[in-house]
């Protein structure tokens, strides 16, 4: 049963300290995507990737956050230096761009103190 | 851009049906989902359905899209206490084909 992993499922760090959130998209797909999930705003699409290529990270403040494709098994989003307002639950997304449809993984769960 | 609205909550007795409503603004929109949210997981994805279909049916999942109206629906037959939820819609548009989530409709079903 093919499925998007996250790694780690939860991280709890103090303000100022580098996180990295790993996604291992499902084989064969060709789409990625990078989403943070609050509350208060919801489902918020930060970034996407297809075929490793970055498409639109507007989604993102810039100067904290970075998303990156090493590989095609492996999308990583990262946040230096880490702030309590990035608390959130952190979705990671694939698909097969041909029909758009996205599988989620379970997410990370940032704490940042 | 896209607008996707959902009502927050929805309660429904177990055996009843459940039927949740979605509206969205952008016509030329050609996938609209229907995702899962349990405590704690991620979106699962329960059915899709494209712009040339008025209405899927999936066990005991029915969507219904009105286009004309921007109206889209999911209803769950025989609602059990597996699935309180939160379902959300989501509607695929715009030439960079993103999705947009509405904000969930958070489903308890009571015994």
């Amino acid at each position: 049963d093919a499925r998007v992993t996250q790694t780690p499922r939860h991280k709890v760090t103090e303000m100022g300290q580098e996180v990295t959130m790993r996604c291992q998209p499902i084989l064969g797909h060709n789409t990625v995507f990078w989403y943070r999930q609050t509350m208060m705003q919801g489902l918020e699409l930060l970034a996407y990737f297809r075929n490793r290529a970055p498409l639109d990270d507007s989604g993102m403040p810039k100067d904290r956050f970075s998303a990156e494709m090493p590989d095609a098994t492996l999308a990583t989003l990262k946040i230096q230096p880490s702030e309590p307002r990035d608390s959130a639950v952190y979705f990671c997304a694939s698909g097969q761009g041909s029909t758009d449809t996205q599988y989620f993984g379970p997410g990370t769960r940032l704490t940042v103190l | 851009g896209e607008d996707v609205e959902q009502s927050l909550f929805l309660s429904v007795r177990e055996g009843d049906s459940s039927v949740i409503n979605c509206t969205y603004t952008d016509s030329s929109s050609t996938y609209l989902y229907w995702y899962k949210q349990e405590p704690g997981a991620g979106l699962q994805l329960l059915t899709y359905i494209f712009s040339n279909m008025d209405m899927k049916q999936d066990q005991r999942l029915t969507v219904l899209l009105n286009k004309k109206d921007k109206h889209l629906s999911l209803r769950i037959a025989d609602t059990q206490t597996g699935d309180s939820a939160i379902y959300f819609c989501a509607v695929v548009s715009g030439s960079a084909r993103q999705l947009t989530f509405g904000s969930g409709t958070q489903l308890t079903v009571l015994p």
